[in-house]
């Protein structure tokens, strides 16, 4: 499986856009690019993914650089009920593994 | 999207024995996945549970600590045997949902100590 990098951790004031930054120089073209996350004491759920170009949904936005070997989560305005573990996942196949994550804590 | 529901949330057992831990879905779902999360780390996926015949394990798990059952789309059971310490973790399942609900669905884990 194709390897992600992301920061070990990240803060931000609450109310304010919130940018986590993944690089994953080795994806293949065929790989997709998922974020999920993990709020405390409970399972991931997921934020968003995409292939090349950039996406939006109601939780996030999502970048994907010209080349494909980084990405961008985007929190338009970060809650205090968004701190959590974001995980950034390349997924070729049918199965999810995840890295180390980015741990994000907001700030009031 | 998909809703689990894990059973136990929650265990202590002692060193020697086994624990069932019970995945439901309330919709019949292509795969399932279960997880192992030691704590302060991140989620290792142990196995795909295959409907109808023996689970795909990951690299370093066996059948013989692991054994899986998913007799039909909805239902899984994850077999924790033998246990030690070390096996002391939140346990999840997970099923991957297609169309308008895309992506993966967690349960809320089973958190197991082993004493």
């Amino acid at each position: 499986d194709a390897k992600t990098t992301q920061p070990n951790s990240m803060e931000s004031n609450e109310e304010e856009p919130v940018h986590l930054p993944c690089n994953h120089s080795t994806i293949s073209g065929t790989d997709y690019i998922h974020w999920y996350r993990q709020l405390p004491s409970q399972g991931p759920e997921y934020v968003i993914h995409g292939l090349t170009s950039n996406v939006n949904n109601r939780m996030a936005s999502l970048a994907i650089a010209e080349d494909r070997k980084s990405s961008t989560l985007i929190l338009h305005r970060a809650t205090l009920r968004d701190a959590a573990v974001y995980y950034c996942i390349l997924m070729g196949g049918n199965k999810l593994v995840f890295g180390a994550g980015t741990i994000l804590r907001v700030k009031s | 999207s998909a809703v689990i529901s894990q059973k136990p949330s929650r265990d202590i057992c002692q060193r020697g024995t086994s624990l069932t831990i019970q995945c439901q879905v309330d919709s019949q779902v292509t795969m399932m996945f279960w997880y192992r999360q030691q704590p302060g780390q991140s989620l290792t996926l142990i196995a795909t549970a295959n409907q109808g015949s023996e689970a795909t394990y990951e690299s370093g798990f066996v059948i013989d600590k692991f054994p899986i059952s998913r007799p039909n789309l909805t239902f899984s059971t994850l077999t924790v045997s033998n246990m030690s310490p070390e096996d002391s973790s939140i346990y999840l399942c997970s099923v991957y949902s297609f169309g308008e609900n895309y992506g993966y669905t967690f349960g809320s884990g089973t958190r197991l100590t082993v004493v």
